[in-house]
């Protein structure tokens, strides 16, 4: 069975930073890109940042652009993100996703998603 | 960046009536790059369609998607009680959006 774990939320202070890490298992993990999916509170969805299988090509959200960082660990079957300079409007259920048939790109649909950690940005 | 804009916002309809919800993208969609998904409360995200018109391992088919361009449906023949939830749209022309979602509620 496909599986996404994700793990590292909690509550930080405005410009702090936070690691969240996403645990693969069940697919070959190297195969495929993945993303990182946000939903603030009672919002609908927001993607976050991609990244192809080998990590040649990474794209962001304009909104977290500059300040977060997406990474992989193919031997490890770990997908991470790095988010820094955390505001309040960051405050999210963040999703890792998995990219839905095999391509270079992580322009894709998303076909096995995790629960999630939740982010809390507050003073 | 592409923007989806999902039609209507809440859609009221009984179990058993058809849905037809709507997505129409900022640009033309190369290669029909649209995908559907289905969220329920406290639960992620399900992938329903993807490539405008393709169903997903295990979708029932009274779900089907169709469009191309600007202009994208997904249609519910016959709604079933589990069907009532959230419904978002998503291109993968370049960097993926998401619609803000239809709610689909029992009348």
């Amino acid at each position: 069975e496909m599986q996404l774990v994700e793990s590292g939320g909690g509550l930080v202070q405005p410009g702090r930073s936070l690691r969240l890490s996403c645990a693969a298992s069940g697919f070959t993990f190297d195969d495929y890109a993945m993303h990182w999916v946000r939903q603030a509170p009672g919002k609908g969805l927001e993607w976050v940042s991609g990244i192809s299988w080998n990590s040649g090509s990474i794209g962001y959200a304009d909104s977290v652009k500059g300040r977060f960082t997406i990474s992989r660990d193919n031997a490890k079957n770990s997908l991470y993100l790095q988010l820094n300079s955390l505001r309040p409007e960051d405050t999210a259920l963040y999703y890792c996703a998995k990219s839905f048939g095999i391509g270079y790109y992580y322009y894709s649909a998303m076909d096995v998603w995790g629960q999630g950690t939740t982010v809390t940005v507050s003073s | 960046e592409i923007v989806l804009t999902q039609s209507p916002g809440t859609l009221s309809l009984s179990p058993g009536e058809r849905a037809t919800l709507s997505c129409r993208a900022s640009q033309s969609l190369s290669s029909s790059y649209l995908a559907w998904y289905q969220q329920k409360p406290g639960q992620a995200p399900r992938l329903l369609i993807y490539d405008a018109s393709s169903r997903a391992t295990g979708i029932p088919d009274r779900f089907s998607g169709s469009g191309s361009g600007t202009d994208f449906t997904l249609t519910i023949s016959r709604l079933e009680p589990e069907d009532f939830a959230v419904y978002y749209c998503q291109h993968y022309d370049s960097s993926p959006t998401f619609g803000r979602g239809t709610k689909l509620e029992i009348k």
